[in-house]
């Protein structure tokens, strides 16, 4: 199965922009990239997912590479409800269901 | 209603006991989901139920039982575990049948076996 990496941890200032990376070399031509989080003692949501074009959403941009090797989760404006655990993911379908394979996420801290 | 909710939110229980996770959803979802998540870690598929009947078993060891009794109703089954088996549980929720659909998820019960 086709695998993420994403950095352990990244910081921010409260309402300026937030880039998180996620490698994802292996991307076969029909893994959809989805981004979910996880706020402190809950489940995880999601955020935005794509194929090959950039997305965008009420919560956040997604910018894929040409080459679709890596994508990159946009915040326009972090706020303090923004941190939480980012989990960049290769969803995989098949006849017995939709496969969410979780990464080891990144942490983001914003600061006031 | 988007909500999925989990009981109980705590469970202690004993390497002898038998106890049962419940997940519950009123989306109309025929896909629902158990995830094992142990601490600062990412969560792990464990179960997978389409149109009420098991899909995928992550080999999940036998301890762990799962039943959907009715396209709202998720419950895990839980007898003999360990103490490795502490963890959160997440229940989640989607359309079925379709290759694109969000997960919806539970907060999860908090399971700490003595």
């Amino acid at each position: 199965d086709a695998k993420t990496t994403q950095p352990n941890s990244m910081e921010s200032n409260e309402e300026e922009p937030v880039h998180l990376p996620c490698n994802h070399s292996t991307i076969s031509g029909t893994d959809y990239i989805h981004w979910y989080r996880q706020l402190p003692s809950q489940g995880p949501e999601y955020v935005i997912h794509g194929l090959t074009s950039n997305v965008n959403n009420r919560m956040a941009s997604l910018a894929i590479a040409e080459d679709r090797k890596s994508s990159t989760l946009i915040l326009h404006r972090a706020t303090l409800r923004d941190a939480a655990v980012y989990y960049c993911i290769l969803r995989v379908y098949n006849n017995a269901g939709n496969m969410l394979t979780f990464g080891g996420g990144t942490r983001l801290m914003v600061k006031p | 209603d988007t909500e999925v909710t989990q009981t109980p939110k705590h469970l202690v229980m004993g390497m002898t006991n038998k106890k049962s996770l419940k997940c519950e959803q009123h989306m109309g979802h025929r896909a629902m989901y158990w995830y094992k998540q142990k601490a600062k870690k990412p969560p792990e598929l464990m179960f997978v139920y389409s149109y009420e009947k098991l899909s995928i078993n992550e080999s999940v060891p036998s301890r762990f039982s799962p039943e959907c009794p009715n396209s709202s109703l998720l419950n895990l089954h839980l007898h003999a575990l360990q103490p490795e088996d502490s963890a959160l549980y997440l229940c989640a929720s989607s359309v079925a049948g379709v290759r694109f659909t969000e997960q919806f998820f539970g907060p999860g019960t908090r399971l700490t076996v003595l």
